[in-house]
């Protein structure tokens, strides 16, 4: 069973442009959630995704988007980037009812994107 | 608000000693506690789980008991190895918002 795939793996854009990070979950997954990691802010919530829908949204500024398609896969978008965008973005999956009710998520290897 | 409280590391110890990552939370109701482990250059990989209190989660030697009256949810191993070298997650689900709230991470440097 394939596990989470995250594309590309590794970015480098310059400050002012946008970036489009992609996820695929584990088939039969329904919830995709999204992570931003850096070594001074830890592991910090981006948003999840079920059936298409965002149902929560973690603390970050507008430039950071993100949608689902019908086939579970995700993808989150960063516009006018800032060097302080600069992280590992984590992609992670869960069966049907999210991790509210127990279950564990699976994460990706992730994209590691530096802004110059 | 949640949230979870690691031990700082980073750790180091000698190969075969005992570990203990400390592990605390503060949370409404009651969520589920996992440790994650993340290798370099991977994502996270679930180590353990415990759904409620007095569970023991435990996989690859390493255990982890839900302890409600102290709020605690420490991570411990009998012998490690080298191979265990790597930073430590400890997360709670935060039900009815979708998402895992994690502690900052703690490394762990096994020496052989």
């Amino acid at each position: 069973k394939a596990g989470v795939t995250q594309t590309p793996r590794y970015l480098i854009k310059t400050r002012g442009q946008q970036v489009t990070l992609s996820c695929s979950p584990i088939s039969g997954h329904r919830s995709v959630s999204w992570y931003q990691q850096t070594p001074g802010q830890g592991l910090q919530f981006l948003f999840e995704y079920f059936s298409e829908t965002q149902r929560n949204k973690g603390n970050f500024p507008g430039r950071f988007s993100g949608r689902q398609f019908s086939n579970s896969r995700s993808e989150m978008n960063v516009s006018t980037l800032e060097l302080g965008d600069s992280a590992l973005y984590l992609c992670a999956s869960s069966l049907e009812s999210g991790p509210s009710l127990n279950t564990e998520a699976f994460f990706g290897q992730g994209t590691r994107l530096t802004v110059v | 608000g949640n949230s979870v409280t690691q031990m700082e590391g980073p750790v180091t110890l000698s190969e075969e000693a005992f570990l203990t990552i400390n592990c605390t939370y503060t949370a409404t109701g009651y969520p589920s506690l996992f440790w994650y482990v993340q290798y370099p250059g991977e994502g996270l990989q679930l180590l353990l789980k415990a759904t409620k209190a007095d569970d023991k989660g435990s996989n690859k030697g390493f255990e982890a008991t839900y302890r409600k009256e102290t709020t605690s949810f420490h991570l411990e191993k009998g012998s490690v190895q080298v191979s265990d070298s790597a930073v430590y997650f400890c997360a709670l689900s935060d039900k009815g918002t979708y998402k895992y709230i994690f502690g900052t991470g703690t490394r762990l440097k096994v020496l052989a």
